[in-house]
């Protein structure tokens, strides 16, 4: 079963416009950690954002947020205000497992095309 | 600066040739991991370290090697590279928590 899911395989987004990416998540562990990564046509992985299991608030990174929903098992991230550089793939992961030995696992992520 | 560093950028290799990748990080992080990325499958996971010496199977180890025998090094061995290898290749790193795993710049590697 898949861990990570993005139904998303791409997007098109006006200039200017919010739009959220979706990610649902597997786990049966108590503790995880949520990420949210952007590779641009550079191919450069980018650190975004980051949430916790036990984060009671959604995390928010200047445009970027991370709206959690943990009974639905659901961590979409939200960028505010869209800008033309922010067209790139998309990819949300999980890290789950026992403390110091913990696996990260990604989705097959979006791609987010802005358009002006 | 935080650094991953991946030994090469582009690699072409004959089908049957063992092939090393090479990844070092400067950062003193105990874990390290390789994925492949392929169109439409996102990033696989191949194998991760938490510790020198220490290797653990991710979703794809079939075809696959690691060697982790200094903290800073994580090497992925191809022992006998065969066409379905040809990928794009990415290492990272991270602390011994929930935080964030840098990469390194990737190895586009061809089997031919």
């Amino acid at each position: 079963a898949q861990k990570i899911t993005q139904t998303q395989p791409g997007m098109f987004v006006q200039e200017k416009e919010a739009v959220t990416l979706d990610c649902t998540y597997d786990t049966s562990d108590q503790s995880y950690g949520l990420f949210w990564y952007k590779q641009p046509s550079s191919g450069e992985m980018i650190f975004l954002i980051y949430q916790g299991s036990y984060d009671e608030q959604n995390a928010t990174e200047g445009r970027y947020s991370l709206n959690f929903q943990k009974a639905r098992k659901s961590a979409n991230l939200v960028i505010s205000a869209s800008q033309l550089g922010d067209s790139a793939m998309y990819f949300c992961a999980m890290r789950e497992g026992d403390f110091g030995n913990e696996k990260l696992t990604f989705g097959t992520g979006t791609r987010l095309t802005i358009i002006p | 600066d935080v650094k991953v560093t991946q030994s090469s950028r582009y690699l072409v290799k004959r089908t049957g040739e063992k092939v090393f990748l090479e990844c070092v990080q400067d950062m003193d992080h105990e874990n390290m991991f390789w994925y492949r990325q392929d169109p439409g499958l996102g990033l696989r996971l191949i194998y991760f370290s938490y510790d020198v010496k220490m290797k653990e199977k991710g979703d794809i180890p079939e075809g696959y090697s690691v060697s982790r025998e200094k903290k800073e090094r994580f090497s992925l061995i191809l022992e006998s590279a065969s066409t379905n290898q040809t990928s794009m290749y990415l290492c990272a790193s991270s602390l011994r928590d929930r935080s964030e795993a840098f990469f390194g710049q990737g190895t586009r590697l061809t089997v031919v």
